[in-house]
């Protein structure tokens, strides 16, 4: 299996554009989740999605972050318009959610965003 | 709601040496508990968990941990590491909503 796939893997873009980064999970996982880390506030977890619907968004910082899901192999978070700080490394994670493997997360290499 | 912590923030040790990284909860209810590590410029690399069972749990690269209820910690151990251990360690514990709640973190420093 490939493994979690996130592109870009870097993205540097300037204060006002439109960014958006996007996940491939692992085939077969019913969970997906969008986290955030930064060294002020270590390992955030943004959203995550069940089946395709988001469950919990709770962690997203303000309306001009948004992610979906339009399928099962395919998820976008995106931000607009993007601020300096924004910048940080964003990590997909999928997870399977089964029985006995419950809350296991498999994550992507992660994006590093730089926004000037 | 869960919560980890974890009280060192940077750990150096001599290759060859024994490692071992603290990491304390907070949940009321029976966690799932992960280690992960993350290399420089690296995704999160899941090294074991537990969920249920036997407390002293084997992971990947030769790491184990053990649980144990009555301190509510659940620490990383090594008995030699080797230089290709340096990176970032972070401990987590889940719950059953699935989201998983991370610590800071612990950055380990091999010397040679």
């Amino acid at each position: 299996d490939a493994g979690v796939i996130q592109s870009p893997r870097h993205e540097v873009t300037e204060m006002g554009q439109e960014v958006t980064l996007r996940c491939k999970p692992i085939s077969g996982h019913d969970y997906l989740f969008w986290y955030r880390q930064t060294m002020m506030r270590g390992l955030e977890l943004l959203i995550y999605f069940n089946n395709n619907v988001p469950i919990d968004d709770s962690g997203m910082p303000e309306d001009r972050f948004s992610a979906k899901m339009p399928n099962a192999s395919f998820s976008t978070l995106k931000i607009q318009p993007s601020e300096p700080r924004d910048s940080a490394v964003y990590f997909c994670a999928s997870s399977p959610g089964l029985a006995g493997d419950t809350d296991t997360q498999y994550f992507g290499p992660g994006t590093r965003l730089t926004v000037l | 709601a869960q919560s980890v912590t974890q009280p060192d923030i940077h750990i150096t040790v001599s290759e060859g040496a024994s490692l071992e990284l603290r990491c304390n909860y907070s949940y009321g209810a029976t966690p799932y508990l992960f280690w992960y590590v993350q290399s420089p410029g690296q995704g999160l690399q899941l090294l074991l968990k537990y969920f249920s069972g036997d407390t002293l749990v084997q992971g990947i690269k030769g790491f184990e941990a053990e649980f144990k209820r009555s301190q509510s910690s659940f620490n990383l151990r090594k008995p030699s590491v080797h230089w290709s251990d340096a990176a970032e360690y972070f401990c987590a514990v889940g719950a059953d909503d699935y989201k998983l709640s991370f610590g800071a973190g612990t950055t380990v420093t091999v010397r040679a």
